[in-house]
């Protein structure tokens, strides 16, 4: 079992930019969320999908979207990125039809924005 | 809005001692905590959780203590070893799935 995977590891982008982080979630698991987690501070919740519908958003401008799959892989787009957009993005996964509410993370994506 | 904080920053013990890591929550309307477990470049976790209809779980070495009364929070753990030096945090969630609300977390050093 991989587990939650994340793509790419890294990122640097410019200012202004466009950017597309991909979540792969844990095998059997049907819910994805996304995370930001700035350094030295909790993660913070940007959105969840499941059923392929966004079901829950944080308080995240609407740069930030998402998408799920059919086959439960998820997202992010960030628009027009902030010097500020820089951070860890997390991703989670759980299985919402058996009702956990344990969740995995991947890895994350470092972004950095110049 | 609600949020989960942690009382102490840093917490340095040394190994073999038991450590316990506190957090305050503020939403009584919270029914499940989670203790995360985070590494310098990785991903969050998971240690242990606890529902809000109890108030002790015990799991290998750790325990959560839960006491909605004073909305607090805490992770001990037993014979502490160099390989639990990490950032711990609390987080918390109502009505269940994964949204989850995490505090600033708590750098555990374990000192030879």
């Amino acid at each position: 079992d991989a587990g939650v995977t994340q793509s790419p590891t890294h990122l640097i982008k410019t200012r202004g930019q466009q950017v597309t982080l991909r979540c792969s979630p844990k095998s059997g698991h049907d819910t994805v969320s996304w995370y930001q987690q700035a350094l030295g501070q909790g993660p913070q919740f940007i959105f969840q999908y499941y059923e392929e519908e966004e079901r829950q958003r944080g308080n995240f401008p609407d740069r930030f979207s998402g998408h799920q799959f059919p086959n439960y892989s998820s997202e992010l787009n960030v628009n027009a990125l902030l010097l500020g957009d820089s951070a860890l993005y997390l991703c989670a996964s759980s299985w919402r039809d058996r009702g956990d509410t344990e969740a995995f993370f991947g890895q994350g994506t470092r972004l950095t924005v110049v | 809005g609600e949020s989960v904080g942690l009382h102490l920053p840093t917490l340095s013990v040394q190994e073999g001692d038991n450590s316990i890591i506190n957090c305050a929550y503020s939403n009584s309307a919270s029914d499940y905590f989670i203790w995360y477990k985070q590494e310098s470049g990785k991903g969050p976790q998971f240690i242990i959780d606890i529902r809000s209809n109890m108030d002790k779980r015990q799991g290998q070495r750790v325990t959560v203590l839960l006491n909605k009364t004073v909305k607090h929070l805490s992770l001990q753990i037993a014979a502490t070893q160099p390989g639990d030096s990490a950032v711990y945090f609390c987080a918390e969630s109502t009505g269940g799935g994964n949204k989850l609300t995490f505090g600033t977390g708590t750098q555990l050093k374990v000192e030879l």
